[in-house]
């Protein structure tokens, strides 16, 4: 199975701050003949089920707003969130569907208000 | 509006079985790919089982093979997990979540809220 290992496992930022979590998989999720990356970030808040934010590594799901932002490609993922809100407080996860699937998600980074 | 919602959760002894039920609306069921993934109390998510829209693909995790049994109803609009033979490792919240078609599948655009299944003597 492909690991996902997110870092840091806890983030603290100040309101409208930038905050950034970085996403890293064991083998490339680079699909070559349609030069996708599989891979995808949620948001889960407290009692909550997971919110889709993006997929294909940077698309942002609809109604997602545009402060969250995905990058990355191949083993490498980064998800910024350009000005952080107090309604951003949650704990994120990114996941891969390369190898569907067998899909596997990140142990997660709690982000929290500095 | 798109809604999940699953039921049939609750405590069971190891070694018990349960059956837990999605109940999906506001979409056509039938096209969808379906999912369930479970979260242990304070833990992370893990994916547990897929079914194709049509049920005649299926595939599961290797920690709920030949335990668990995913199936759906298409005329009912619903998505169920048969659990068989539970451990104490088994408890967690269920979640079905719905394939994003924009992804080809790969990613969960719905979730229901979840039910909660203990495995407790």
């Amino acid at each position: 199975d492909i690991v996902m290992t997110q870092s840091p496992d806890s983030l603290a930022v100040s309101l409208g701050e930038r905050a950034t979590i970085n996403c890293k998989s064991s083998q490339s999720v680079l699909y070559s003949s349609n030069n996708k990356n599989y891979l995808a970030w949620y948001q889960q808040k407290p009692g909550q089920p997971p919110k889709l934010l993006i997929y294909w590594a940077s698309t942002r799901e609809s109604g997602v707003p545009d402060r969250f932002s995905g990058s990355g490609s191949g083993t490498d993922f980064t998800l910024t969130i350009s000005s952080l809100q107090a309604e951003d407080v949650a704990v994120y996860y990114c996941q891969q569907y390369y190898s569907t699937p067998r899909l596997t998600f990140g142990q997660g980074t709690r982000l929290e208000i500095k | 509006e798109v809604q999940l919602v699953e039921s049939g959760g609750g405590l069971v002894q190891p070694g018990g079985s349960l059956r837990l039920s999605c109940a999906a609306s506001g979409f056509t069921f039938s096209s969808y790919e379906m999912n369930w993934v479970r979260q242990a109390p304070g833990k992370g998510l893990e994916w547990v089982s897929y079914i194709s829209s049509s049920g005649s693909t299926i595939y599961y995790a290797d920690s709920v093979k030949g335990r668990f049994t995913i199936s759906r109803d298409n005329a009912k609009n619903s998505l169920y997990l048969q659990m068989n033979s539970l451990r104490a490792e088994d408890t967690a919240v269920y979640y079905c979540a719905r394939g994003s078609e924009e992804s080809d599948y790969g990613a969960f655009d719905y979730w229901g809220q979840g039910t909660l299944v203990t495995v407790s003597s």
